[in-house]
């Protein structure tokens, strides 16, 4: 079955780098366009970043554009979002979603705190 | 970026009942309309894509319409495991948007 195990969260401080990391597995992960969602502490889900199947296509939100990058790595079916720049109102617990229908499958979430 | 406006914010209902849930777009979607269910922590999980198609796994008590800008999730005859946040979600502009969800409670 599908599997999306997620890891690379933690404590930051403002203006800090952090990258999360998805391993897939139970699909043709270098088929399939997958995304990374967020939702702050008590709040509701953003759509956060989108990567095409075929790799070439990122498409993110406004408010990360130019700080974090959605990229994979195939041979090892594995997505990951650098975040860099980060502040505090990036906080919230990140999830890697693969595609296909629209939001298919979530990963369990890792929690990112931007704080000092 | 496109709005997504839920209603009720919370619904109170006995289980057996059934639940209607409202969603609407500040612009049309055409059908590009999924919902979500959230349990307390826990991801969220596709329930509808494409306005009215149910996912893989997702029980038949679970229905949903609507075309454009205004959709509706039916639950009949509620379990105890459907009460839970629901979200909807647009995937015809990006960026995709969520509403700010419906919380079901038991009554």
């Amino acid at each position: 079955q599908v599997q999306l195990v997620q890891s690379g969260g933690g404590l930051v401080e403002p203006g800090g780098s952090l990258t999360l990391s998805c391993v897939a597995s139970g699909f043709a992960f270098s088929a399939t366009g997958m995304h990374w969602a967020r939702q702050a502490p008590g709040k509701g889900l953003e759509w956060v970043a989108f990567l095409q199947f075929d790799g070439r296509d990122k498409v993110y939100r406004e408010s990360v554009r130019g700080r974090f990058t959605i990229s994979r790595d195939t041979s090892n079916n594995t997505l990951f979002l650098h975040m860099n720049s980060l502040r505090p109102d990036d906080t919230a617990v990140y999830y890697c979603v693969k595609d296909n229908p629209v939001l298919g499958v979530w990963g369990h979430g890792t929690l990112v705190t931007v704080s000092s | 970026e496109i709005l997504m406006t839920q209603s009720p914010a919370s619904l109170s209902v006995s289980p057996g009942e059934g639940a209607t849930l409202s969603c609407r777009a500040n612009q049309s979607l055409r059908d590009n309309l999924a919902w979500y269910q959230q349990k307390p922590g826990q991801p969220p999980s596709l329930l509808i894509y494409r306005a009215s198609s149910r996912a893989t796994g997702v029980p038949a008590r679970f229905s949903a319409s609507g075309s454009g800008t205004d959709f509706t999730l039916t639950i009949s005859r509620l379990e105890l495991e459907d009460f839970a946040l629901y979200y909807c979600q647009q995937s015809d502009v990006w960026p995709w948007t969520f509403g700010q969800g419906t919380r079901l409670e038991v009554k």
